[in-house]
């Protein structure tokens, strides 16, 4: 299997704190991608992170990415209970023009943040 | 502007028969997906198409088989259920501008007795 690994497989904390999660994969990227799960739902893309990035910010989210360590890590700030849900990495599946769009998905990290 | 949207919502089988799962997108995108996503296993790719009449193998593609007839619909067929096939099967788009980022529906829960 491609998948990566993401760590924790589970969160939990405090309205207000801080969550990190984190991500490696296995392969050469030329982007890594978050998206979001709540509970029943589908996946909702929060933010992309090129691999000549280290560093990216969108709101209470920070993205870093190392290639030559093959990790990510995802930086919740402030989190609120709306928080709630899986995290998963993902990168793309197959070399450049070939990929289509396909992506390689993390195992996921379930946040769970008590109000 | 409904996004990605699936049918049905809910489904339980018996082993053995057949169903067929709808995706439709209303945002004119080339590439659609079909994922299946279980406890602990993240999201595997069953099958993708890159355009109307087009359709390929993905990670898990065993058992399952798909038609793209239309560029909006995405179709999923199971000929013959297994229960190592109850899991949440998710549908996803994008296009060539938007490689990076894919557009989930809401997902069906199947259930294979």
């Amino acid at each position: 299997s491609q998948q990566g690994e993401e760590d924790p497989q589970a969160l939990s904390i405090q309205e207000g704190e801080n969550a990190t999660m984190n991500c490696s994969y296995k392969t050469s990227i030329n982007n890594l991608q978050w998206y979001r799960q709540n509970s029943g739902r589908g996946l909702v893309h929060l933010i992309l992170i090129r691999s000549n990035e280290r560093e990216k910010h969108s709101g209470r989210l920070r993205v870093t990415l190392d290639t030559s360590k093959k990790s990510s890590s995802l930086l919740i700030t402030a989190s609120r209970a709306a928080d709630t849900a899986s995290y998963f990495c993902a990168h793309p599946r197959g070399a450049g023009g070939t990929s289509y769009g396909k992506l390689t998905f993390g195992q996921g990290t379930i946040l769970t943040v008590h109000p | 502007n409904a996004g990605v949207t699936q049918t049905p919502k809910f489904r339980v089988l018996k082993t053995g028969q057949s169903m067929t799962l709808l995706c439709a997108q209303d945002m004119n995108h080339e590439y659609m997906y079909w994922y299946r996503q279980d406890p602990g296993m993240g999201l595997r790719l069953i099958h993708y198409s890159v355009g109307e009449g087009t359709t390929a193998k993905g990670e898990v593609p065993d058992g399952y088989n798909v038609s793209r007839l239309k560029k909006q619909n995405f179709l999923l067929g199971l000929e013959s259920a297994a229960p190592s096939q109850t899991s949440v099967y998710f549908c996803a788009s994008t296009d060539r501008r938007r490689l990076n980022e894919q557009f989930f529906g809401p997902g069906t829960r199947l259930t294979v007795l």
